[in-house]
C-alpha cells in the first residue's frame, strides 16, 4: 500500500469546477486500476490503463469523466464540470503486470462537491 | 466472473482465530478466489489467493473445498486491528493481458476486545 501515491488526498471543489486526481504507481508498475466508492457503498471499477494506453474503460462515466496514463508522470483521472454526485473515494491500484494478484492501492482521494 | 456470497457481518474476540467463509457454487475451473480486506477509510489491501489447494501466509489461511463452492479465509489470531470489510473475488488470472477486480459488499468484521 504504501507504494502507491495519490494526491490530494482530500479535495474540494464547488459544483461545476474540474477536479484532477493524481496517481503514481509503485516504481517499475506500468498498470493502474481506478476504483470509486461512494459513500456507504462497495468498490467500483472506472477504468484500467497501461503506459500511454486505456485498456478498459467499461466503468468509467460516459461524460465528464476521463483517464490517462502518460509515459512520464503519473495517471490523472479527470472529473469535468462536477456534481454532487461524484462525491466519493477515487481509489487507485498499480500492479507490474496485467495480473492483479500483485496489484497494490493508495490511500484514496476523497472528493467533496459543494 | 463467478458471484460469491458472504455473511453481512461477523463479531470475533480478540485473540482468537477469525473464519470468515465465502460461497462461490458457479466457479469455474480457471478461476482463483482472492480475498482483500479494507480497514476503514483505507485503501483495500491484499490478502491471499488461491485456486484449489489450501493456502497459508504470513497474514493469513485459506482453506478451498474440494469441490471449490466455497472456501474459507482464517485470520488465526485476530487482533482489533483486523477490523475491516473482507472481500471474497473470483476470477480468471489473466496474467498480462489484464482484468480487474469486481467487489461485492463483503463482510465487516468487528474484532472485540
Amino acid at each position: 500500500n504504501a507504494g502507491v501515491m495519490q494526491n490530494p488526498r482530500h479535495l474540494v471543489r464547488r459544483r461545476g469546477q474540474e477536479a484532477r486526481l493524481r496517481c503514481s504507481p509503485v516504481k517499475g508498475h506500468s498498470h493502474v486500476y481506478w476504483y470509486r466508492q461512494l459513500p456507504e457503498e462497495g468498490l467500483k471499477f472506472m477504468v484500467y490503463l497501461q503506459k500511454e494506453n486505456i485498456i478498459d474503460e467499461s466503468g468509467m462515466p460516459k461524460e465528464r469523466f476521463s483517464a490517462e496514463f502518460p509515459k512520464e508522470g503519473p495517471s490523472i483521472l479527470r472529473i469535468q464540470q462536477v456534481v454532487r454526485g461524484d462525491s466519493a473515494a477515487y481509489f487507485c491500484a498499480s500492479s507490474p503486470t496485467g495480473g492483479f494478484t500483485e496489484a497494490f492501492f493508495g490511500q484514496g482521494t476523497r472528493l467533496t462537491v459543494v | 466472473d463467478a458471484k460469491t456470497t458472504q455473511p453481512t457481518s461477523m463479531d470475533c474476540a480478540e485473540g482468537r482465530a477469525a473464519n470468515l467463509p465465502c460461497n462461490h457454487s458457479t466457479i469455474s475451473g480457471n478461476e482463483y478466489v482472492y480475498w482483500y480486506r479494507q480497514i476503514h477509510s483505507q485503501g483495500p489491501q491484499y490478502i491471499i489467493h488461491g485456486l484449489k489447494n489450501n493456502e497459508t501466509n504470513e497474514m493469513a489461511s485459506l482453506i478451498i473445498t474440494e469441490d471449490r463452492k466455497s472456501s474459507t479465509l482464517i485470520l488465526p489470531h485476530a487482533t482489533l486491528r483486523d477490523t475491516a470489510v473482507y472481500y471474497c473475488i473470483v476470477r480468471v488470472a489473466t496474467g498480462a493481458s489484464g482484468s480487474r477486480l469486481t467487489f461485492g459488499e463483503g463482510t465487516q468484521l468487528t474484532v472485540n476486545p
